[in-house]
């Protein structure tokens, strides 16, 4: 079972629509997680991190966490063409090692 | 806000040759630089994580004789590939941390070819 698992996509949702990616982890002392943006051939980019259950709202994001679950998600409203991209789940356990796991990712295509 | 610094963006060189690829904190001190590889269409693997002053620690699978890592000081960390092959082709990205959990800011990333 990988750490961090994400559907590879891609996920084709039409421009103004809300896009929802999901991710899953195995590590129940999972402390932190993270999302990440990644446009072809570029380094990943921060969206938001959320570590306490709920959701967490940044702009057009939001992240919801449910520990019981091991799930953690990204909402993105209004979805714009420019969204298009790999969308990369990232968690931090606190192992010593201090580095985050990245799910394979999961591809975002916002159709004009 | 916190900028790590890469370079090259990209590289091409000969089999056999070695490579090294800079990873600077530019407006904070890392305390922690980590290195991972990409290939196309994958995720990030983390290849080694190394702390200043002391020796780099390796993922299972890396070879640290193949991939040297040097973290001399609190702002720059460099990854070497020697003697590469064309399977080391990637993109190298690093990432730096001052230690604190949120604190995660990653390069611009390295398109390494070796033809």
């Amino acid at each position: 079972q990988k750490e961090v698992e994400q559907n590879s996509g891609p996920l084709s949702v039409p421009e103004g629509a809300i896009a929802s990616l999901n991710c899953t982890y195995s590590d129940r002392g999972s402390q932190s997680f993270f999302w990440y943006r990644q446009y072809s051939g570029k380094s990943p980019e921060l969206i938001m991190f959320i570590y306490s259950n709920g959701d967490k709202e940044d702009g057009r994001f939001t992240a919801q966490l449910n520990k019981a679950s091991q799930y953690v998600s990204l909402l993105i409203r209004d979805s714009q063409p420019s969204d298009s991209a790999t969308y990369l789940c990232a968690v931090y356990v606190d192992t010593g090692r201090r580095a985050l796991t990245f799910g394979s990712g999961t591809r975002l295509q916002v159709q004009p | 806000g916190a900028v790590v610094s890469q370079h090259p963006s990209w590289v091409i060189c000969k089999s056999g040759t070695s490579v090294k690829i800079e990873c600077r904190s530019l407006d904070f001190q890392a305390t922690t630089m980590f290195w991972y590889r990409q290939f196309p269409k994958q995720s990030l693997m983390l290849m080694a994580t190394s702390n200043e002053g002391s020796k780099a620690t390796y993922e299972q699978g890396v070879e640290k004789d193949k991939f040297l890592i040097n973290h001399a000081s609190l702002t720059l960390s460099t990854l070497t590939v020697t003697s590469a092959h064309p399977e080391d082709s990637s993109f190298y990205i690093c990432s730096a941390t001052t230690g604190g959990v949120y604190g995660y800011t990653f390069g611009s990333g390295t398109r390494l070819t070796v033809v």
